[in-house]
């Protein structure tokens, strides 16, 4: 079976905090996505970074950057010098496109409140 | 590029009442669209998937003759909740697929059901 853990439920920091959301998965299959999305109070949900399991690489993009680890089926997600605007529900999620037809299986998300 | 639209943004509607919500993609063709519900301070839970052309999947717990999916076209998915009820009030967004690794959300539809 396929899972999603994230098990931070609220995060608090301070403005120019850095910040790092945990993500642990589980899944049987080897080939499979790993997401981050970003949920602000509107709702809509904003796509940051799509991960496949054969590319173990960090990627950092601004302020943000992953940590993708195999060997501990972890997809970490850190915010550096964090501001006001971060300030949202977290997601980090898991495909297996061929197994799956695609479905998503979402963690609990992590609130995250940046405080000026 | 790619973009998904939900309409409506929400409803109001009366308890006992149908509500119908669409699902289109605007500049892509999707054969797969996803359905998926979030309640207030939680995760976003897969109802079902829907592929043109032919009956939706259910995922378990989710009755299908509550939640009617259809999806006649490459570009548009509905989702009508029959007879709905205060239970059902929730955050709906759906999901299309242009590709099996790819997936990108409608805005949501938030349902009040008084």
């Amino acid at each position: 079976a396929q899972k999603v853990t994230q098990a931070q439920t609220e995060i608090s920091v301070v403005e120019k905090e850095d910040v790092t959301l945990d993500c642990v998965y589980e899944t049987r299959d080897t080939t499979y996505y790993l997401f981050w999305y970003k949920q602000p109070p509107s709702g809509e949900l904003v796509f940051l970074i799509r991960r496949n399991s054969f590319d173990e690489q960090n990627e950092i993009s601004g302020r943000y950057s992953w940590n993708f680890q195999k060997s501990t089926s972890s997809f970490n997600f850190t915010i550096t010098a964090s501001q006001v605007v971060d300030s949202a529900v977290y997601f980090c999620a898991l495909s297996a496109p061929y197994n799956q037809g695609g479905k998503l299986i979402f963690g609990q998300g992590t609130e995250l409140s940046v405080k000026p | 590029g790619a973009v998904v639209s939900q309409h409506p943004s929400w409803v109001i509607c009366k308890s006992g009442t149908s509500v119908k919500i669409e699902c289109r993609s605007l500049d892509f063709q999707a054969t797969t669209m996803f359905w998926y519900r979030q309640f207030p301070k939680q995760s976003l839970m897969l109802m079902a998937t829907s592929n043109e052309g032919s009956k939706a999947t259910y995922e378990q717990g989710v009755e299908k003759d509550k939640f009617l999916i259809n999806h006649a076209s490459l570009t548009l998915s509905t989702l009508t909740v029959t007879s709905a009820h205060p239970e059902d009030s929730s955050f709906y967004i759906c999901s299309a697929t242009p590709t099996a690794d790819t997936q990108y959300f409608g805005p949501g539809t938030r349902l009040t059901v008084l």
